[in-house]
């Protein structure tokens, strides 16, 4: 079991650029979530995808968007970059169905905006 | 306060007891996690607790629950070198079936020889 894989693992890009980021989830999950890590702080979670939809979204704005495809792996899209989206991106993967929701953690793609 | 608590730093002896605090936000909350992050990697779950409990352990850690002042803490016995790292204490609350985590900033856990 290759466990939450992400890709790539580091970009750089340049203000007012997008960037595509992805994530295919461990095996037998079928939700997954993207969290923003900041330099020094905690997670702050982005928004979290079930069935191909957005289900829950946290304090971010719209040009964070994101797309779940029929094999359950994710993408996270950032439009119009600012300094401050650069970060690591987790992506977690969890079953719908769980006793005490362990999210399971990829290594993250870690984004440079210049 | 709105935010997951921590504090930013803690410095032990190898060998000794670490106790990682935190406070959180919501006295609603369902489950409350501990999670692991080594450099340049992801996040690793430790433990939870379920927020009707008060205590649990597992092997070298004891999770306690105070729900009356919102406080959770990690205890990690007879720690080692390996257990440097930072540790994130979390917390969900289910709404509508989806189940985003509200993250502290995260304790950097020193060890000393």
């Amino acid at each position: 079991d290759a466990g939450v894989t992400q890709s790539p693992t580091h970009l750089i890009k340049t203000r007012g650029q997008q960037v595509t980021l992805r994530c295919s989830p461990k095996s037998g999950h079928d939700t997954v979530s993207w969290y923003q890590q900041a330099l020094g702080q905690g997670p702050q979670f982005i928004f979290q995808y079930y069935e191909e939809e957005e289900r829950q979204r946290g304090n971010f704005p719209d040009r964070f968007s994101g797309h779940q495809f029929p094999n359950y792996s994710s993408e996270l899209n950032v439009n119009a970059l600012l300094l401050g989206d650069s970060a690591l991106y987790l992506c977690a993967s969890s079953p719908e169905l769980r006793a005490y929701n362990e999210q399971f953690f990829g290594p993250g793609t870690r984004l440079t905006v210049l | 306060g709105e935010d997951v608590e921590q504090s930013l730093f803690l410095s032990v002896r190898e060998g000794d007891s670490s106790v990682i605090n935190c406070t959180y936000t919501d006295s609603s909350s369902t489950y409350l996690y501990w999670y692991k992050q080594e450099p340049g990697a992801g996040l690793q779950l430790l433990t939870y607790i379920f927020s009707n409990m008060d205590m649990k352990q597992d092997q070298r850690l004891t999770v306690l629950l105070n729900k009356k002042d919102k406080h959770l803490s990690l205890r990690i016995a007879d720690t080692q070198t390996g257990d440097s790292a930072i540790y994130f204490c979390a917390e969900i609350l289910f709404e509508g079936g989806a189940d985003g985590l509200t993250f502290g900033k995260g304790t950097h856990l020193i060890i000393q020889p």
